[in-house]
């Protein structure tokens, strides 16, 4: 495996379900993001976690529980979700600590879930 | 404020001409990055080409160029001898030092054969 993996790729739930969006990167960075894209907005940052610890959460809601084990692998726990939480949840690395000052370094995106809540 | 602006919603190319997409950018901070990313309709980002704000000479990756207007505050990206394949989401984005990424809301390119 290499680069940035993301687990469903597709996922159809209803709003009482629980489920996992599980990403693991490769890279050996040391930070890593959760994004949602919904149609016609632009990319919304929900979560950053630098070296295990989460350094940001952009006012998302408790529905949505992060969870980052090692610098390795990022989760999106989900529960009683809207049917407008429905979007494509992107994970992405970067090299760096988040916040370090490194404005030159990249981040590397995984392909996304695709989440259908109805 | 909006940070980083992209204009055009959507584009028309032809095969194998040039398009330019457009970008501009607001910082005050001297140091920065710019990105491009290409998002296919599988939905993966794909990173595509980085310009440094001290970088002299402006940022080439094969097909990929960015014409960097550092007083404008315009960091375009060309798509040279466009193919089939380069239809897609376009996305432009800049991070400043000590802070996260910042998206503009994308450019839609269709390459008609």
């Amino acid at each position: 495996e290499t680069g940035v993996t993301q687990t469903p790729r597709h996922l159809v739930m209803g709003m009482t379900n629980k489920k996992s969006l599980k990403c693991e990167q490769h890279l050996g960075h040391n930070a890593m993001y959760w994004y949602k894209q919904s149609a016609k907005k632009p990319l919304e940052l929900m979560f950053v976690y630098s070296l295990e610890e989460r350094v940001e959460n952009n006012s998302v809601p408790s529905r949505f529980s992060p969870e980052c084990p090692n610098s390795s692998h990022l989760f999106l726990h989900l529960h009683t979700l809207q049917p407008e939480d429905s979007a494509l949840y992107l994970c992405a690395s970067s090299q760096g600590l988040a916040g370090s000052g490194k404005f030159q370094e990249t981040q590397y995106f995984g392909p996304g879930t695709r989440l259908l809540v109805l | 404020a909006q940070k980083i602006t992209q204009t055009q919603p959507g584009m028309f190319v032809q095969e194998k001409e040039a398009v330019t997409l457009d970008c501009t950018y607001d910082t005050s901070d001297p140091s920065y990055g710019l990105f491009w990313y290409k998002q296919p309709s599988s939905g993966e980002m794909i990173f595509l080409i980085y310009q440094g704000s001290y970088d002299q000479q402006n940022a080439t990756e094969g097909r990929y160029s960015l014409n960097f207007q550092k007083a404008r505050k315009s960091a375009n990206l060309v798509i040279s001898a466009s193919q089939l394949g380069d239809s897609a989401m376009y996305f432009c984005a800049m991070r400043e030092a000590g802070q996260n990424f910042v998206f503009g809301p994308g450019t839609r390119l269709s390459v008609l054969p």
